[in-house]
C-alpha cells in the first residue's frame, strides 16, 4: 500500500526559510516522478513544483521560481521541498504527491495527509 | 497560461445526481483528472483521464469532456460525498493546471 507522509511545517516569518520532508513507502520511489502541491486558506490546489524519478530534472512555477527547490533521497526515499524567502502568500497546507504519466498526460494517484505552513510575523 | 473555470459551489439533495462543471478553452481537446478533498483530509482521485475511476472509487462518480466543459457527475449522492471536486489538466506548455474547487453540499 502506498504511503506519503509529509513533515516540516511550522510557523516562520515572511522572509525565513523551511524544510519539508516527505517519506515515501509502498512502492519503487525512483520510479516515479513525484511532486508539492498545496492549498492556502480558502482558495484551491496550486502545483508548486516537480521533480524527476532520477532527480536530474526539476520544475516550477513562475510564484516559486528561485524560492523553492525540490530535492529527492533515492536511497531513502524521501523528497524534499527547500523554501526560501518565504511570503505571506506561501501559507497553506503542502502535500507531495505520486506522479503517473500516461498517454500524454500527468496526474496524481497518491497524496500525503499534508503539512501546514504558516507565514506571519 | 491555461485556466480552469469551476462553480464555488453546487447544492444536491441526497439520493440524487451532481454535476460539477469545469470550464476550460477548447477542454475536451485536454485529458481532464479530477480529485475529491473532504474537510482536513488529503485529496484523492476519482477520475483519471476524462472518464477512468481509479480501483476503490464507486460507480457513481463518472466523468466527460467534450467542448469547453468537463463534467463529474455523481448519482445518487450520499452523505459522505461531501467535499470539495478539483478538476486539473497537464500539457507541455502549461504543465499543472487546476481549477478552484467546487464544494460539494448534499442537503
Amino acid at each position: 500500500e502506498v504511503h506519503l507522509v509529509e513533515s516540516g511545517g511550522g510557523l516562520v516569518q515572511p522572509g525565513g526559510s523551511l524544510g519539508l520532508s516527505c517519506t515515501a513507502s509502498g512502492f519503487i520511489f525512483s520510479n516515479y516522478a513525484m511532486s508539492w502541491v498545496r492549498r492556502a486558506p480558502g482558495k484551491g490546489l496550486e502545483w508548486v513544483s516537480a521533480i524527476s524519478g532520477s532527480g536530474g530534472d526539476t520544475y516550477y512555477p513562475d510564484s516559486v521560481k528561485g524560492r523553492f527547490s525540490i530535492s529527492r533521497d533515492n536511497s531513502q526515499n524521501i523528497l524534499y521541498l527547500q523554501m526560501n524567502s518565504l511570503r505571506a502568500e506561501d501559507t497553506a497546507v503542502y502535500y507531495c504527491a505520486k506522479e503517473v504519466y500516461d498517454s500524454g498526460s500527468l496526474f496524481l494517484d497518491y497524496w500525503g495527509q499534508g503539512t501546514l505552513v504558516t507565514v506571519s510575523s | 497560461s491555461y485556466e480552469l473555470t469551476q462553480p464555488l459551489s453546487v447544492s444536491v439533495a441526497l439520493g440524487q445526481t451532481a454535476r460539477i462543471t469545469c470550464g476550460g478553452n477548447n477542454i475536451g481537446s485536454k485529458t481532464v483528472h479530477w480529485y475529491q478533498q473532504r474537510p482536513g483530509r488529503a485529496p484523492v482521485l476519482v477520475i483519471y483521464k476524462n472518464y477512468n475511476r481509479p480501483s476503490g472509487i464507486p460507480e457513481r462518480f463518472s466523468g466527460s469532456n467534450s467542448g469547453n466543459t468537463a463534467t463529474l457527475t455523481i448519482s445518487s449522492a450520499q452523505a459522505g460525498d461531501e467535499a470539495d471536486y478539483h478538476c486539473q489538466v497537464w500539457d507541455i506548455s502549461s504543465a499543472w493546471v487546476f481549477g478552484g474547487g467546487t464544494k460539494l453540499t448534499v442537503l
